[in-house]
Order: structure tokens, then sequence, then C-alpha cells
């Protein structure tokens, strides 16, 4: 089954206390983006990656690192966690479509709780 | 950069009435696409719509990108409908960077 897999779907930590989000997708896609949810901001997206060890910042990157070491994996890094981290976050994988854009399919979410 | 407006915000409907979710948005867009994110908080792909009309089921979605609008309509629903629906455009090409829609939180009656 075509899919974008988040691990894990649900986590507390405490702050400071480094962690990762992993991602896969298994549909070949180049482009992968991580966004955070947050109630009355919406989605906002965090990095995103064009391809094998191409990485770009979005809106919102301060406090996260990733990594594109291989194709179906975008694993999201917290170095040192704080409490306005926590938040719903959300893998997304991609391919271009023949009209130019790219349509997008997301992983189920991972909830991260920062105490 | 690019609005995405949605509308109506919320809307309660009773099992097996029908809807229509309206899209608006500022500019050209290279895709648009619809989302459901029920309420186990998931994002569900409904459709890759960047123009012209697709259904799929009791779902159907129509964009007319020179009128920078894209309406979802859900028929018959169902309690299982209930859920935010989003849409969202590529804001950029080339960064991959999707620009959501505030919603519409709907509500489906048994």
């Amino acid at each position: 089954e075509a899919q974008v897999t988040q691990n894990p779907r649900y986590l507390i930590t405490v702050t400071g206390k480094k962690l990762t989000v992993t991602c896969s997708q298994n549909m070949n896609h180049e482009y992968m983006s991580w966004y955070r949810q947050d109630p009355g901001l919406g989605l906002r997206q965090i990095y995103y990656s064009m391809n094998v060890e191409v990485t770009d910042k979005g809106d919102v990157p301060e406090g996260y690192k990733v990594s594109r070491k291989e194709k179906r994996n975008f694993p999201l890094i917290l170095e040192s966690p704080s409490p306005n981290q926590t938040s719903l976050y959300f893998c997304a994988s991609g391919n271009l479509q023949g009209d130019g854009g790219t349509e997008a399919f997301f992983g189920q979410g991972t909830r991260l709780t920062v105490v | 950069g690019i609005q995405v407006e949605q509308s109506p915000p919320d809307l309660i409907l009773q099992e097996g009435a029908n809807s229509t979710l309206r899209c608006n948005f500022s500019d050209s867009v290279n895709n648009l696409q619809w989302f459901h994110q029920n309420p186990w908080g998931q994002l569900i792909n409904l459709f890759y719509i960047p123009s012209g009309t697709k259904q799929n089921g009791r779902l159907s979605a129509t964009t007319v990108a020179t009128e920078r609008y894209s309406l979802l309509y859900i028929s018959s629903s169902q309690t299982t409908d209930s859920g935010v629906y989003f849409c969202a455009l590529e804001g950029t090409s080339g960064t991959y960077k999707y620009i959501f829609g505030t919603g519409t939180r709907l509500k489906v009656l048994a």
C-alpha cells in the first residue's frame, strides 16, 4: 500500500531531551516536507526537501533539523525541545504531475507534547 | 503571498444531506488539493484538482482556475464525513510549500 509512515504517533517528552520523528514513504517521491499544525495558526511548513541531500527551510525552521540521506526517509530532529514545540506534526511526500504541480500525500501525524 | 479562504467555516448537517464547500484563492496556482482531516487528526487526500471536475463516490470537486475558486460537493453525507476539510495550494512552484485554507469544520448528525 502506498503510504507515508510517521513514528511515533504520540510522544510526551521533557524539555531539552533530544528526539527524532521518523518519516518514510514507499512511493519513490522526490519531494518531502514537514509541517506543524497549531490551533489558530493552521499548517505551517518547517522544512522541505527536493531530493536526496537537498533540503531547505520552510516558514518555521527554528529549533528543528532534518536530513535526507535516502530518498524514502526524511527524519525531523528536535535537538533541544521546548514547550512551544508542542504541536501536531505531519510529514508529506509528493510527486511532480504532468501539469507542473505536485500532489502531496500526508502521513498520519505525530502528536508531540513537550513538558 | 497567495491567500486562501474557505467557506463556510462551520457546517452542521443531518445524515443524508448534501453540501457544498468553497475555496477561493487570490492568485493563479499550479495545483490545488482537497483534504479531509478526520477526528483523529489524520489528513486524508481527497482530490488533486488544479482544474476541471473529478468525482470519487459521494464526493466530487470542481476547480475553475480562471475564476480562482474550487468547490467540494458532498452528497448523502454520513457521520464518518465529519471533520475538517481543507483546500491547499502550492504557493510557489518548486518549494513544495502548500498554503492551506482555514478549513470548513463539518459535523454530520445521525
